[in-house]
């Protein structure tokens, strides 16, 4: 079975703190995608990224990074300098890269709160 | 261009009647996706489309669920005999081919469904 587990629930920091949300993923498949979307408060799930199971590349956007690392299948998210409008529900999700459904899996999200 | 749109955005019902929520998703995506967010849990998938055909409906939770898609665009996702257990955020999400791998889907704003 495919699962999606985000340990931290909530976080809360002050502006311009770097914070980083965890995820860890189990699947039985060899390949697979992985993402992140972001839920602000107005609700609409905005996607962020997707990676692909053959690459363990991290990835730096602007203030935003990843590091994937199939070794111990995580798919981890950094934003430096966090400003208050990364307010919001961050969602890791797992879903298939070749076959099978594809529907994806998601975590129960973290909570971000970047206080002023 | 336009996103995915839903409507309603906001429904409340009365215990026992039934509902239909309506999907929009983005122009020329063949793949459609209906999935329910509960208060403090994640997505929960319900059905995925390609064209107008479903191949997984796996998330549907009772037989009071159903879901068409007609000419390959709008979809209606509909709740007979609705419980207060349905009372969930309702996201639709499409992508451009959702064959036989995870392509990137894009939510819409989603539908608060409320049973009294």
């Amino acid at each position: 079975a495919q699962k999606v587990t985000q340990a931290q629930t909530e976080i809360s920091v002050v502006e311009k703190e770097d914070v980083t949300l965890d995820c860890v993923y189990e699947t039985r498949d060899t390949t697979y995608y992985l993402f992140w979307y972001k839920q602000p408060p107005s609700g609409e799930l905005v996607f962020l990224i997707r990676r692909n199971s053959f690459d363990e590349q991290n990835e730096i956007s602007g203030r935003y990074s990843w590091n994937f690392q199939k070794s111990t299948s995580s798919f981890n998210f950094t934003i430096t300098a966090s400003q208050v409008v990364d307010s919001a529900v961050y969602f890791c999700a797992l879903g298939p890269l070749r076959g099978g459904s594809e529907k994806l899996v998601f975590g129960k999200g973290t909570k971000l709160t970047v206080n002023p | 261009g336009a996103g995915v749109s839903q409507s309603p955005s906001n429904k409340v019902t009365e215990k026992g009647k039934d509902v239909e929520l309506r999907c929009d998703p983005i122009s020329g995506h063949t793949a459609l996706y209906w999935y329910r967010q509960s208060l403090g849990q994640g997505l929960e998938f319900l059905i995925y489309f390609q064209g107008n055909s479903a191949p997984d409906k796996s998330g549907l939770p009772s037989d009071r669920f159903s879901a068409e898609r007609t000419g390959g665009s709008v979809s209606t996702l509909t709740i007979q005999r609705t419980q207060q257990e349905d009372s969930a955020v309702y996201l639709c999400a499409s992508s451009p081919t959702g064959q036989g791998h995870a392509d990137t889907q894009y939510f819409g704003p989603g539908t608060r469904l409320t049973v009294l």
